[in-house]
């Protein structure tokens, strides 16, 4: 199994900050990985994938880079609408597996 | 626009089989550039893949579940489906189905809105 292990858990920041929450895997994955915003009583979106490809229609401010084991995603300036919890997963191996989420709260 | 849409029952007791199904609408179950997928949240904890299915019926298990997991697609139905074998409370949790692409980096792109489904007595 390919574990995926994300940092920080819990990350405290104010609108107009910069963000980035790191990923890493216990193995090599390529750049299959891929990051995803999940708010309460909703469905997860699609940020990033293939570790720096902007999904359509997500802001500019999201940014993914890394490959082979480390990776990040960036939030360049905080937005209100931002504060959520954030995963990464790695689809290298089936089924893809998850890192813990990293809740991104208000300062 | 492509939706997933779960059902089943919402409440499950120990030691039965919860039963799931996602109806997919706006596009074909059919297409061989997507794959299946079923992935859970128990409350306050995060993501877990449970395991997924091309169309053609390959599938591909979370190791942890493997005993006790089936799923299988009906195309003529448009909908694929999930057995979990077994429950106990551990089980209790918002389960989602979800679409996969099967190129780039191979991202979840289209969610259904989950289900809550509770493993109690």
């Amino acid at each position: 199994d390919i574990q995926m292990t994300q940092s920080p858990s819990s990350l405290s920041a104010s609108v107009g900050d910069r963000v980035i929450i790191t990923c890493r895997a216990s193995q090599s994955i390529s750049s299959y990985l891929n990051w995803y915003q999940h708010k309460p009583g909703k469905a997860p979106e699609l940020l990033i994938y293939d570790a720096s490809s902007l999904q359509s229609g997500v802001p500019s401010r999201f940014s993914g880079s890394g490959s082979g084991t480390d990776f990040t995603l960036t939030i360049s300036s905080l937005q209100p609408e931002d504060f959520a919890t954030y995963y990464c997963q790695q689809s290298y191996s089936t089924p893809g597996s998850f890192g813990q989420g990293t809740k991104l709260e208000i300062k | 626009q492509l939706q997933l849409q779960e059902s089943g029952p919402g409440l499950v007791k120990p030691s039965e089989t919860l039963s799931l199904t996602c109806t997919v609408s706006g596009g074909s179950i059919t297409s061989s550039i997507y794959y299946w997928v079923w992935i859970r949240q128990p409350p306050g904890k995060g993501l877990e893949s449970i395991g997924s299915i091309y169309y053609s019926g390959s599938t591909y298990y979370n190791p942890s579940l493997k005993s006790r997991v089936t799923i299988s697609v009906d195309t003529s139905k448009n909908h694929f489906s999930l057995k979990l074998r077994s429950v106990t409370a551990a089980d209790t949790a918002v389960y989602y189905c979800a679409r996969a692409t099967d190129y780039g980096g191979n991202p979840i792109d289209y969610w259904g809105q989950g289900t809550l489904v509770t493993v109690s007595s």
